[in-house]
């Protein structure tokens, strides 16, 4: 079956440095969707990425969705306390699409 | 406007009982979906509901079964609990199917233990 890997699992980030985290699918998806969850909290709705090829950029945030939609990336410039959390990477591939979700980045900022 | 709104908030269960979960989603939103959060992972998908019918369901045993009524609202039922069932359960509401290129909408979450 169909299964999203999301890499790293964990980041430790000093404040105002840059990171990337990755996702891969097994399978070509038709778009895919970024979550964050704040720890003790429910993941909220960041971007969706749905052309070949996609950049899509939020302030400090740029995402992009690869050729093949098979993976994608989220890179954090210039990380702030504020994006502590878990990033997650959900995949969809059908019209009535389930989320398919990665395990998610857990990123640690440290002042 | 109230977002997406899940009962209880905490439970404790022991194992065989049965459990209910309910979810009132956006209002205007007609698909309703339940994914279940272990600590440490990614949520993992257990229905979804688009106007009352079921439109996905993944690998979940028979134990698990849910409805959508007609006001949009949706239970999630779980019958013979195990100990592996303790778990964030969320509730993500959209304006339709989430394979439309709608975002989903996520609840609190149900935090279930079974003991």
């Amino acid at each position: 079956g169909q299964q999203v890997m999301q890499i790293p699992q964990y980041q430790h980030v000093q404040e105002g440095e840059d990171f990337t985290t990755y996702c891969n699918s097994s399978t070509t998806l038709s778009n895919i969707q970024w979550y964050k969850q704040r720890p003790g909290g429910h993941p909220v709705f960041l971007i969706q990425l749905v052309k070949s090829g996609e950049v899509k950029k939020q302030k400090r945030l740029t995402f992009q969705f690869g050729e093949a939609k098979k993976n994608s990336s989220l890179h954090i410039t210039a990380t702030q306390t504020t994006d502590v959390g878990t990033y997650f990477c959900a995949g969809i591939t059908d019209s009535w699409g389930k989320l398919q979700f990665g395990a998610g980045t857990q990123v640690v900022v440290t002042p | 406007d109230a977002g997406v709104t899940q009962s209880p908030t905490h439970l404790i269960k022991t194992r065989g009982q049965h459990v209910t979960l309910r979810c009132s989603p956006i209002s205007g939103h007609k698909s309703v979906s339940w994914y279940q959060q272990v600590l440490g992972q990614g949520p993992q998908f257990i229905f979804q509901y688009y106007e009352k019918e079921e439109r996905g369901r993944g690998n979940f045993p028979d134990r698990f079964s849910a409805r959508q009524f007609p006001n949009y609202s949706s239970e999630l039922n779980v019958n013979a609990l195990l100990l592996g069932d303790s778990a964030l359960y969320l509730c993500a509401s959209s304006r339709g199917p989430v394979g439309w290129n709608t975002e989903a909408f996520f609840g609190q979450g149900t935090r279930l233990t079974v003991v």
